[in-house]
């Protein structure tokens, strides 16, 4: 069971704007910022969203984060087919002295 | 560019020890922190621990603490990560990864460090 909750799946369209939400506690996200990666199909995870809403050079403005209290989230706008991949939010845990990840969310685009 | 290549896929007795190898490029391998993750088939992400190539200094998740070392050979540009007493438990796929900043807290605001880019991963199966 992970340190961070995810929901196990979510679903859209073409075009369509899902979120993804991770929660967690005061020791994790309540502190420390939240990272985002991205799993497609058969290959490594790769960073997403960085300090809870930074985006790396090369990643589209369709993917955005935010975070408030215990809990962040990751938005995707304009859903594309190959935005279909396991979404992974992660956090320092400051009692566990650990990087924790959530159990990941499998967009599937429809 | 930034690149980690890791050695190939193992198969291990029960009992029995992994290394597993993260080959840097691109860029300069002592001026990064390396982490290491591991993905069993169809479950999240558990990261491991850390390692600074520059000081050789660790840290080790507690599950891990007493069968993992992380090891580098900085004439190499290479990382290692070795896991000991196997148990089909460890059966899962091992990623690497770049610590693009380490984690920090400064005026009141704490970061959590950021990985990128991840080795391609290797798979070591653990079996009878």
């Amino acid at each position: 069971q992970s340190v961070l909750t995810q929901s196990p799946s979510a679903s859209g369209t073409p075009g369509q704007r899902v979120t993804i939400s991770c929660s967690g506690s005061s020791s994790n996200i309540g502190t420390y910022t939240v990272n985002w990666y991205q799993q497609l199909p058969g290959t490594a995870p790769k960073l997403l969203i960085y300090t809870n809403d930074q985006r790396p050079s090369g990643v589209p403005d369709r993917f955005s984060g935010s975070k408030s209290g215990t809990s962040a989230s990751l938005a995707i706008s304009g859903l594309q087919s190959e935005d279909e991949a396991d979404y992974y939010c992660a956090a320092w845990d400051a009692s566990l002295n650990v990087v924790v990840f959530g159990g990941g969310t499998k967009l599937t685009v429809l | 560019q930034v690149q980690l290549v890791q050695s190939g896929a193992e198969v291990k007795k029960p009992g029995a020890s992994v290394k597993v190898s993260c080959k840097a490029s691109g860029y300069t391998f002592i001026s990064y922190d390396i982490i290491w993750v591991r993905q069993a088939t169809g479950q999240g992400l558990e990261w491991m621990g850390w390692m600074n190539p520059n000081s050789d200094t660790t840290a080790y998740a507690q599950a891990f603490q007493d069968r993992v070392t992380m090891t580098r050979d900085t004439s190499k540009n290479t990382a290692y990560m070795e896991l000991t007493s196997l148990t089909s438990e460890d059966t899962a796929v091992y990623y690497c990864a770049r610590v693009v900043v380490r984690g920090y807290c400064n005026a009141g605001s704490c970061y959590t460090g950021w990985f990128d880019p991840w080795g391609q991963g290797t798979l070591v199966t653990v079996s009878s």
